[in-house]
C-alpha cells in the first residue's frame, strides 16, 4: 500500500525567509510525486511534480521541491516566502508499478503555511 | 485555459434528500474523480471513472453513486443525504496520455442539516 505523510499540520515563517514544507512517502514501485496548493474555499492547484530525472524540480510561483530517494522525501521549498503564499499545501504520490488500469493517487493530510508579514 | 467546473459552490440540504453534484471538464480527459475533503483527513477518493460509462469505487464509496454518460461530465449522487456527508467535494480530471497531474474544480461545499 502507498502512503504519504506530512508531519506538520502548520508551518509559520516570516515574510522574506526561506520556507520548507515536509513530505515523506511510501510506495512499492517508483514514485510519481506531486505538490498542490489550495487557497481558502478553492479547489487544488497543481504546483509541481517529480516523475524522473533531476532530483530538484522547479514549479509555479517560485516553488521547488527536492526528491530524495534514500530518505523517501519530497520537501517543498521556496527561497523567500511571500504573504500571498499562505495557503494549504498537499503532497501526493502515485505508484508507477501498476501499468494497467487506474493508478491511484494518495494525498497527504495537508500542511497549512502561514507567512507572517 | 483548462477548466473543471463544478455547478454548485455551496449547497444546503436536509437529511434524506437526494443530492446531485455536477462536474464538467473541457479538456477531453478520460479520467475523472470525486474526492471529499475533511479537516485532518486530507482528500479521500469516493469514485473515479476512467472512461464513459465506466466507474470504479474509491476508498469511501458508501452512500454515494456516480454517473458518466458523456466524456466531459461526471456526476456524484447522494441517494439519501446524511449529516456525516457534510463536507467539501472536489471533482478532478486527468489526461492519461501524460504523466497525469490532476486538474481540480473549485469545490462544492455541502451542508446536510
Amino acid at each position: 500500500a502507498q502512503s504519504v505523510a506530512q508531519p506538520e499540520d502548520q508551518v509559520n515563517v516570516a515574510e522574506g525567509n526561506p520556507l520548507t514544507v515536509k513530505c515523506t512517502y511510501s510506495v512499492s514501485g517508483n514514485p510519481y510525486l506531486f505538490w498542490y496548493v489550495q487557497y481558502p474555499n478553492r479547489g487544488l492547484q497543481f504546483l509541481l511534480k517529480y516523475i524522473t530525472g533531476d532530483n530538484l524540480v522547479k514549479g509555479s510561483y517560485g516553488f521547488e521541491a527536492e526528491f530524495n530517494k534514500s530518505q523517501t522525501s519530497f520537501h517543498l521549498k521556496k527561497p523567500s516566502a511571500l504573504v500571498s503564499d499562505s495557503a494549504l499545501y498537499f503532497c501526493a504520490v502515485r505508484d508507477d508499478s501498476n501499468s494497467g488500469g487506474y493508478q491511484k493517487v494518495t494525498f497527504g493530510t495537508g500542511t497549512k503555511l502561514q507567512v507572517i508579514p | 485555459d483548462v477548466k473543471v467546473t463544478q455547478s454548485s459552490r455551496y449547497l444546503v440540504k436536509r437529511t434524506g434528500e437526494k443530492v446531485f453534484l455536477e462536474c464538467v471538464q473541457d479538456m477531453d480527459h478520460e479520467n475523472m474523480f470525486w474526492y471529499r475533503q475533511d479537516p485532518g483527513l486530507g482528500l479521500r477518493l469516493i469514485y473515479f471513472s476512467y472512461d464513459v460509462k465506466m466507474k470504479e469505487k474509491g476508498d469511501i464509496p458508501e452512500g454515494y453513486s456516480v454517473s458518466r454518460e458523456k466524456k466531459e461530465r461526471f456526476s456524484l449522487i447522494l441517494e439519501s443525504a446524511s449529516t456525516n456527508q457534510t463536507s467539501m467535494y472536489l471533482c478532478a480530471s486527468r489526461d492519461t496520455r501524460n504523466t497525469g497531474e490532476l486538474f481540480f474544480g473549485e469545490g462544492s461545499r455541502l451542508t446536510v442539516l
